[in-house]
């Protein structure tokens, strides 16, 4: 049962504007949150993190956003740029879990920036 | 230079065969896991080891076995015994016992033959 759910497989953005990418989750225990950024044939890179008592991050370009109520988190790229074309997985863990510190990971988002 | 690295990066097997992948960390992590990944899906937990010579099954452990001699040291062992082993695997690991980013290595691809 997919427990990070990223709806939308695909999404295309003109350069410059605002990419905007979402996530949603299912299991309460979740407070920790994290972006990661994949290319293909390649090992995952950590872009932004979010704790659960938080609302937003900032990280340059890079801000992640968490509705806790709506159990919901966004990653928004400002201002896009083409080498952010690549494939970004939202993923949860839970500090009291019995998988570890294991990251439950969303199917992943497609984004193709266009110059 | 720190990291996680795997080996190899394409790997060919004959059905029926056992086939080990390494996954090496220099970075004095305790947790280290393997995760699978396959077309258009999301990563899925095999195995998590959080210290030495201790290891759990993650949500898909049936098919493969791991070890954790050293700290440094994870690797996989896909089994014959895993019915769909043709996928893209992720050795990661994190510094602490505790929720966190995972670095993650550069991934091996197993085929079978």
């Amino acid at each position: 049962d997919q427990q990070v759910k990223q709806n939308s497989p695909s999404l295309s953005v003109q350069e410059g504007r605002i990419s905007i990418l979402n996530c949603d989750y299912t299991n309460s225990m979740f407070d920790y949150f994290l972006w990661y950024k994949k290319y293909p044939a390649e090992g995952p890179t950590f872009l932004i993190s979010i704790s659960s008592i938080k609302d937003k991050n900032e990280d340059g370009r890079f801000t992640v956003f968490l509705n806790k109520s709506a159990k919901h988190l966004s990653l928004h790229i400002v201002p896009s740029q083409p080498g952010d074309s690549a494939v970004y997985f939202c993923a949860a863990s839970a500090k009291y879990s019995n998988s570890g510190y294991a990251l439950n990971f969303g199917k992943g988002t497609s984004l193709l920036v266009t110059p | 230079d720190g990291g996680i690295t795997q080996s190899p990066k394409y790997l060919f097997r004959k059905e029926g065969q056992n086939v080990t992948l390494s996954c090496e960390q220099n970075l004095n992590h305790d947790a280290m896991y393997w995760y699978r990944q396959d077309p258009g899906q999301g990563l899925r937990l095999i195995y998590y080891s959080q210290i030495v010579n201790d290891f759990q099954k993650g949500d898909i452990a049936e098919g493969y076995s791991v070890s954790r001699e050293k700290k440094e040291s994870f690797p996989l062992t896909v089994t014959s015994a895993q019915k769909n082993p043709t996928a893209f695997y992720l050795c990661a690991s994190n510094p602490d016992r505790d929720v966190g980013e995972q670095f993650f290595g550069p991934g091996t691809r197993l085929t079978v033959l």
